[in-house]
């Protein structure tokens, strides 16, 4: 079956420390990844995606996640917490077979404290 | 420019009434996804409109379910005989275009329906 997992409900992080949100997948064929950002009352923003290429995909706001095929991961990175960042944060996949078709995380709460 | 808008923001209504869900995806967005999202839970597929293309109506859950959409503009999701299963955040989506291109998607901020 393809699915997305988050293990960590939650993400509690001090303001100017490195975060790390997990998050890995099982898909068939080649894996698209995409990490989207939902602030309060706000819609789902996308961060960044992985197609093909280096395995360290940057994306937006300083974000930035690496690929590892062998541990099918797709964790999202950030050298120095914002406060701002506070969030949840959804990965999601590509179906392998039907391209129409994604497959989104439960979402991680990422709090950073000042 | 705007973004992708959904209406209403909240609904509520008893069980086993019909409720109808709207999306206007941004302009020139030829791909538009409806997912559903429980409490705690990710988002799930429910359907995709590729242009004129006929839908994926893949993630319907069951045939109360159905969704329209006529070319590239406004979508509305129908849910008949309402459950109270069917309580969850509905959520549009909409990118310059899906199946192999799989852009990234720009999503509305959702529909909040519960069902009493």
């Amino acid at each position: 079956a393809q699915s997305v997992a988050q293990p960590e409900d939650q993400v509690n992080v001090a303001e100017g420390n490195p975060l790390t949100v997990k998050c890995t997948y099982s898909v068939s064929g080649n894996p698209y990844l995409f990490w989207y950002v939902q602030y309060p009352n706000r819609g789902l923003q996308f961060l960044l995606k992985y197609i093909t290429g280096d395995n360290l995909v940057k994306g937006s706001y300083g974000f930035e996640a690496e690929f590892n095929k062998s541990q099918t991961s797709f964790h999202l990175k950030k050298p120095s917490a914002l406060v701002s960042d506070s969030a949840l944060y959804f990965c999601a996949v590509r179906d392998g077979y039907n391209f129409n078709k994604f497959y989104f995380g439960s979402g991680t709460k990422l709090n950073v404290k000042p | 420019g705007a973004g992708v808008s959904q209406s209403p923001s909240n609904k509520v209504t008893e069980k086993g009434k019909d409720v109808e869900l709207r999306c206007d995806p941004i302009s020139g967005h030829t791909a538009l996804y409806w997912y559903r999202q429980r409490l705690g839970q990710g988002l799930e597929f429910l359907i995709y409109f590729q242009g004129n293309s006929a839908p994926d109506k893949s993630g319907l859950p069951s045939d109360r379910f159905s969704a329209e959409r006529t070319g590239e503009s406004v979508s509305t999701l129908t849910i008949q005989r309402t459950q109270q299963e069917d309580s969850a955040v509905y959520l549009c989506a909409s990118s310059l275009a899906g199946g192999r291109s799989s852009y990234e998607q720009y999503f509305g901020p959702g529909t909040r329906l519960t069902v009493t």
